[in-house]
Formats: C-alpha cells, sequence, structure tokens
C-alpha cells in the first residue's frame, strides 16, 4: 500500500511568519510531487507542483523535494490569514494513481 | 486553464433513491477520477476513468457505479442511497504530464 504521510496539525504560525509544511511517501519511483490547498467547504487548489530534486520557488511558495529521502516540503513566506486552510501532498508514479496525504492544517495567526 | 464542472454544489436525496453526479472536463483529458471526502479520513478513490468505456474500480466503489459515454464527462451513480454516502464527492481530471485538477465539488446529504 502505497502512502503518502502528513502531520495533520493544525500548525499555528504567526502573520508574516514562515509556514512549513512536511511530507513523507513511500513508493521511491514516485516521479511527480504537487501540493493543493482546500479551504473549509471548498475543493482541492493545485499551488505547486515539483519533478526535480530540489527546490523551486512561485512567489511566496516554495517546494522542496529530496527523492533520496523521499521527503517533499512546501514553505510560505510572510504567511498571510488568507493562507488558512488544509494544504494536501499528492504523489504520483506514472502508470499508476495519485496518492493524496490526509493533510496538514494551517492556521496563521493575526 | 482547465475547467471541471460538477453538476451540482449541493443536493438532497432520500434513502433508497439513485443518485446522478455529473462531472464535465473541457481539456480532452483521457483520464477523470471520483473521490470522497470525509473529515479524518481524506480524499478516497471510488472509481476512475482512462479512456470513454473504460472505467475502474477505486478503493471504495461499493454502492457505487460509473458511466463514461463520452470523453469529456464521467458520471457517478449511487444505485440506492444510503445515509452513510453522506459526503463531499469531488470529481478531478489529469492529462499526461499534467496535475490533477479538481471540480468545485458536490456536498451530497441522503436523509
Amino acid at each position: 500500500q502505497k502512502e503518502v504521510e502528513q502531520n495533520s496539525g493544525p500548525l499555528s504560525v504567526p502573520e508574516g511568519a514562515i509556514a512549513s509544511l512536511n511530507c513523507t511517501y513511500s513508493d521511491r519511483g514516485s516521479q511527480s510531487f504537487f501540493w493543493y490547498r482546500q479551504y473549509s467547504g471548498k475543493s482541492p487548489e493545485l499551488i505547486m507542483f515539483i519533478y526535480s530534486n530540489g527546490d523551486k520557488e512561485d512567489g511566496r511558495f516554495t517546494a522542496q523535494l529530496n527523492k533520496a529521502s523521499q521527503y517533499v516540503s512546501l514553505l510560505i513566506r510572510d504567511s498571510q490569514p488568507s493562507d488558512s486552510a488544509t494544504y494536501l501532498c499528492a504523489v504520483h508514479n506514472y502508470g499508476q494513481n495519485f496518492v493524496f496525504g490526509p493533510g496538514t492544517r494551517l492556521s496563521v495567526l493575526p | 486553464d482547465v475547467k471541471v464542472t460538477q453538476s451540482s454544489r449541493y443536493l438532497v436525496k432520500r434513502t433508497g433513491e439513485k443518485v446522478f453526479l455529473e462531472c464535465v472536463q473541457d481539456m480532452d483529458h483521457e483520464n477523470m477520477f471520483w473521490y470522497r471526502q470525509d473529515p479524518g479520513l481524506g480524499l478516497r478513490l471510488i472509481y476512475f476513468s482512462y479512456d470513454v468505456k473504460m472505467k475502474e474500480k477505486g478503493d471504495i466503489p461499493e454502492g457505487y457505479s460509473v458511466s463514461r459515454e463520452k470523453k469529456e464527462r464521467f458520471s457517478l451513480i449511487l444505485e440506492s442511497a444510503s445515509t452513510n454516502q453522506t459526503s463531499m464527492y469531488l470529481c478531478a481530471s489529469w492529462g499526461f504530464g499534467q496535475p490533477q485538477h479538481f471540480g468545485d465539488g458536490t456536498r451530497l446529504s441522503i436523509l
């Protein structure tokens, strides 16, 4: 059973701080990695994806991938109250289905 | 931008009814998925389809069926709705080399 693990949280950070969200996965053959943001009562919205080891930056978001450690993270700089949501990590190995983590609930305190 | 449209945002049905949830995508994707999401249980895959008229069971197919008569449309059917099928239902679409994109979801209540 392929698994994706995340701390359920809640992770609380003050406004303006860096939020660090972590994800580990069991399938060593995984090739694509995604971060989704989900507000309460809404559907998941893609915010970042990464395919190669290292960092990928998009505005205030940075995704970090370490395939050797089977670890992917999302950093949110200058966190805002509007970033308060559940963040889902998803992992994909071509030819197989996506595997989603349970999500980490982030709370950014004003 | 990928657009995945689910027919209803909120739906209330009665136990024993046959329920249809519709999903349409506009990106010519081969792959479509139905999930349900419940508090504490995360996203669970019900059925998926990799081509027209093709369907595969996911992790929790019991009590559900699907139909994919056209590439852009993937329907989820609750054959005889039960209260334990009250949930948020999410449709997703995927093209090779791309992320999955989700519809807005249908919050279904079975009374």
